[in-house]
């Protein structure tokens, strides 16, 4: 099956910093998800973004398939960032949609 | 537009004992997820549903799990009898299609 590796597996950060978290898969796939797991344990969707590059807010992703990677940037970070982020990768099978397969996530603590 | 529901939040039973969890997805979303999450991990598939059929449970344990989703909308989730192991977060996620999945916010499992 797919293999999903995100780094770094922790991040402390002030506040205010920026960032940059990685998601490499092993093979191509038709679905790329960013989540955001807050300390309460909702996944919250960030990005779904199989290819190409997109922004919300301080939030932006980039997908390059023909390499296999992912990066997430966050500008300015706040302590609301903090939290878990996981990537989640899917192939699209005879039978439709394929089961994400997750990372392991990136733990991220911003400092006040 | 509402969200993934599911309940309860939390629950907490002694081994051996039945367990239910249940979960409404987004309306119009035909396809639907069950989720295991062991701590500090990513989720793993447990099963999906095309409308009312279960097109991948390979990864529930059938021995003692089982899964439902009567006329294609809400679905339930059973342990019994539930194990030490069992104790973990249970999450639900709906999509339309092979489009972007959405994560209800879980069911915390405790096994005594």
């Amino acid at each position: 099956g797919i293999q999903v590796e995100q780094s770094p597996p922790d991040l402390i950060l002030q506040e205010g910093a920026n960032s940059t978290l990685r998601c490499n898969f092993s093979d191509s796939v038709n679905n790329l998800q960013w989540f955001h797991q807050n300390p309460w344990g909702q996944l919250i969707n960030l990005f779904y973004i199989p290819s190409g590059t997109k922004q919300n807010g301080r939030l932006s992703a980039t997908t390059v398939a023909t390499e296999r990677y992912s990066l997430l940037y966050i500008s300015s970070s706040q302590t609301t960032d903090s939290g878990v982020y996981f990537c989640a990768v899917a192939r699209r099978g005879f039978q439709g949609a394929q089961k994400l397969v997750f990372g392991q996530g990136t733990r991220l603590t911003i400092n006040p | 537009e509402a969200g993934v529901v599911q309940s309860p939040r939390y629950k907490i039973i002694e081994k051996k004992q039945p367990v239910a969890f249940w979960c409404n997805p987004i309306s119009g979303h035909n396809t639907l997820y069950w989720y295991l999450q062991n701590l500090g991990q990513g989720p793993e598939l447990l099963i999906r549903y095309e409308n009312e059929e279960a097109v991948d449970d390979s990864q529930l344990p059938k021995d003692r799990f089982s899964a439902e989703r009567l006329k294609g909308v809400d679905s339930t989730l059973k342990i019994q009898p539930a194990e030490l192991g069992d104790s973990a977060v249970y999450l639900c996620a709906s999509s339309r299609n092979w489009g972007t999945q959405y994560f209800g916010p879980g069911t915390r499992l405790t096994v005594l």
